[in-house]
Order: C-alpha cells, then structure tokens, then sequence
C-alpha cells in the first residue's frame, strides 16, 4: 500500500516570503503521479501543481514549484512571495494510475498560516 | 472544464432520517466517482469508489449499508446516509475521474452534513 507523509502539521510565514512544505511517500511503483492540493476555509479542493513521476524536471506554476526527489521518494512544495490568499490547508497527493481510472492516497495535511 | 456540482452544500436533519448527497459532472463524462469524507483539521478518507452501472467497492470499514452509493449514469453518483446519526455528521466530498489514468480527479466542494 501507498502511503504518504507530511510531517509538518502547521506552518506560518511572512507575507511575501518563500515557504517550503514538505511530503514524502512509500511506493514500489513506477508510474505514479504526484499532486498538491489547496483547501482554503472554503473547503474547496484546489489543484495546486502536479508532478508525473517519469518526469525529470520540476513541475511549476507561477508562484508555485515544486522539488520532486525520485529516489528519496520527496516531493516538497515552494510557494514563492507569499500571499494572504494562500492561507490553507496543503494536502499531498498520490496517484496510482489503474487500468481506467485512477486511485489518490493523501497525506495528514499542513495548515499553512501567511501573515500580513 | 471538468467542473463537478456537489449538492447539497449544506444539510442539517433529524437523527434517523436519510439523507441523499449528488454529484455531477458538468461537462465531462466521469466513469469514476470517489467518496470521500473529512473530520474537522483531518484528511480525506475514501469511503468507497464507484463505476458507472456497476456496484460500489467500499474501503475497509465502511458500513456499505449505511453509506448506499448509486452511480446510475456517466454524470451523477449520489451517496444515501441512511438512518443518520450525530456520529455521522462530517463533510462529505465528492470527485469524479475522466477515465483516463494520467488524469488528476476532480473534486466537487463538498457537502456539510449535521444531524440533530
């Protein structure tokens, strides 16, 4: 079974700075995907960035990157020039690719606090 | 695109009575529905996986009677809470998947339940 880690419960930064979430996870795949989501207050489920695990490279959205370690099974999330708006909880995500559909196995979560 | 509907955003109701949670796919055709549910500060825990025409496949642990699923047709699965209890108050999500495995799932914004 998959499972994925994230040790940090709750984070805070600084309105405009860079804060780093870290995941980790266990997997005898090959093929996965990896994901991050944001629930904000709302409770709305957000795709944040998302990483295929044949891929080398990191994957970015504007603010958002992330460090995608294959071997160490890490896949940490950078959110660059911190906004109020980014308050949420950040949820890791990874995805086993079956034959037709797909199953997500999601971390415990980091609530992450910026403030102004 | 891939927009999914959740409904209703909220209930309250009398302890004992059943409750009927839908979600649809706006405009995609979604061979998989996922149902989730998320204690307050928690994860997301799957509660069960549906397929189109076909029987749930439920997570250990999931009472299959008291959480009836139903995905009748490409764009709808509803989940009954039947004889609902406090203990089953919660937030209730829903996501739905394309059908192709390199897909993320799409998530509806979730259903508050509270039972009196």
């Amino acid at each position: 079974a998959q499972t994925v880690t994230q040790s940090q419960p709750e984070m805070s930064v600084q309105e405009a700075e860079t804060v780093t979430l870290s995941c980790t996870y266990d997997t005898s795949e090959s093929n996965y995907y990896l994901f991050w989501y944001k629930q904000p207050p709302s409770r709305q489920m957000i795709l944040v960035i998302r990483q295929e695990a044949y891929k080398q490279q990191n994957a970015t959205e504007n603010r958002f990157s992330v460090n995608f370690q294959k071997a160490a099974k890490s896949f940490s999330l950078k959110i660059s020039d911190s906004q109020l708006g980014d308050t949420a909880m950040y949820f890791c995500a990874f995805m086993k690719p079956l034959y037709n559909f797909n199953k997500f196995y999601f971390g415990s979560g980091t609530k992450l606090n910026v403030k102004p | 695109g891939a927009v999914v509907s959740q409904h209703p955003s909220w209930v309250i109701c009398k302890s004992g009575t059943s409750v009927k949670i839908e979600c649809r796919s706006l405009d995609f055709q979604a061979t998989t529905m996922f149902w989730y549910r998320q204690f307050p500060k928690q994860s997301l825990m799957l509660m069960a996986t549906s397929n189109e025409g076909s029987k749930a496949t439920y997570e250990q642990g999931v009472e299959k009677d008291k959480f009836l699923i139903n995905h009748a047709s490409l764009t709808l699965s509803t989940l009954t809470v039947t004889s609902a209890h406090p203990e089953d108050s919660s937030f209730y999500i829903c996501s739905a998947h394309r059908g192709l495995s390199n897909q993320p799932q799409h998530f509806g914004d979730g259903t508050r339940l509270s039972i009196l």
